[in-house]
């Protein structure tokens, strides 16, 4: 089975803009969830979207949003980006929202200037 | 309280040496999962092993062991015969089964294995 993948995988934006990020979980997965990376914050948990559901979200603004299509491919959006929005963002997928492994994808490395 | 406790922010260790990264968890759930992920340099998460809170034996995936102490709430990963390869950020996370089911992570440890 393929992995989970993310695109792109590099993105380099300004203030105030905002960024569509994509993710693709592995097939059969129902279950994605975003996480943002910094050097200061570490893995921070964003949402959680579960057959098309959001079933968990973060302590972020409402900046953040996301969406879960049919096919239970991800889009995550951020609006009026701040330069603390550079970061790591990573997806990952599991079968479940149960006790299930997640498995990450690559990661898109955002930097907004 | 913080579900996930890493305390080691740095490890060392030479090669073909084992090391114990230490973990240690919080939760009332009576049925949660724990797992240990691997974070090279290139940013991508490697998922390692599973533990789950009902399996009574401790968790092995190769050169990786889970020591799972259920009464010390403790899950710590031992890397045996370290390799270079093996240098990274780990991360170990745990996801209850019937509270909130969001996956929790640690603060990470950075090992590195000298040759």
């Amino acid at each position: 089975k393929a992995g989970v993948t993310q695109t792109p995988r590099y993105l380099i934006k300004t203030r105030g803009q905002q960024v569509t990020l994509s993710c693709s979980p592995i097939s059969g997965h129902r279950s994605v969830s975003w996480y943002q990376q910094t050097p200061g914050q570490g893995l921070q948990f964003l949402f959680e979207y579960f057959s098309e559901t959001q079933r968990n979200k973060g302590n972020f603004p409402g900046r953040f949003s996301g969406r879960q299509f049919s096919n239970s491919r991800s889009e995550m959006n951020v609006s009026t980006l701040e330069l603390g929005d550079s970061a790591l963002y990573l997806c990952a997928s599991s079968d479940t929202i149960s006790t299930d492994t997640q498995y990450f994808g690559p990661g898109t490395r955002l930097t907004v200037l | 309280a913080q579900k996930i406790t890493q305390t080691q922010p740095g490890m060392f260790v030479q090669e073909k040496e084992a090391v114990t990264l230490d973990c240690t968890y919080d939760t009332s759930d009576p049925s949660y999962g724990l797992f240990w992920y691997k974070q090279p340099s290139s940013g991508e998460m490697i998922f390692l092993i599973y533990q789950g809170s009902y399996d009574q034996q401790n968790a092995t995936e190769g050169r990786y062991s889970l020591n799972f102490q259920k009464a010390r709430k403790s899950a710590n990963l031992v890397i045996s015969a370290s390799q270079l390869g093996d240098s990274a950020m780990y991360f170990c996370a745990m996801r209850e089964r019937y509270t909130g089911n969001q996956f929790y992570f640690g603060t990470g440890t950075s090992l590195t294995v000298i040759p």
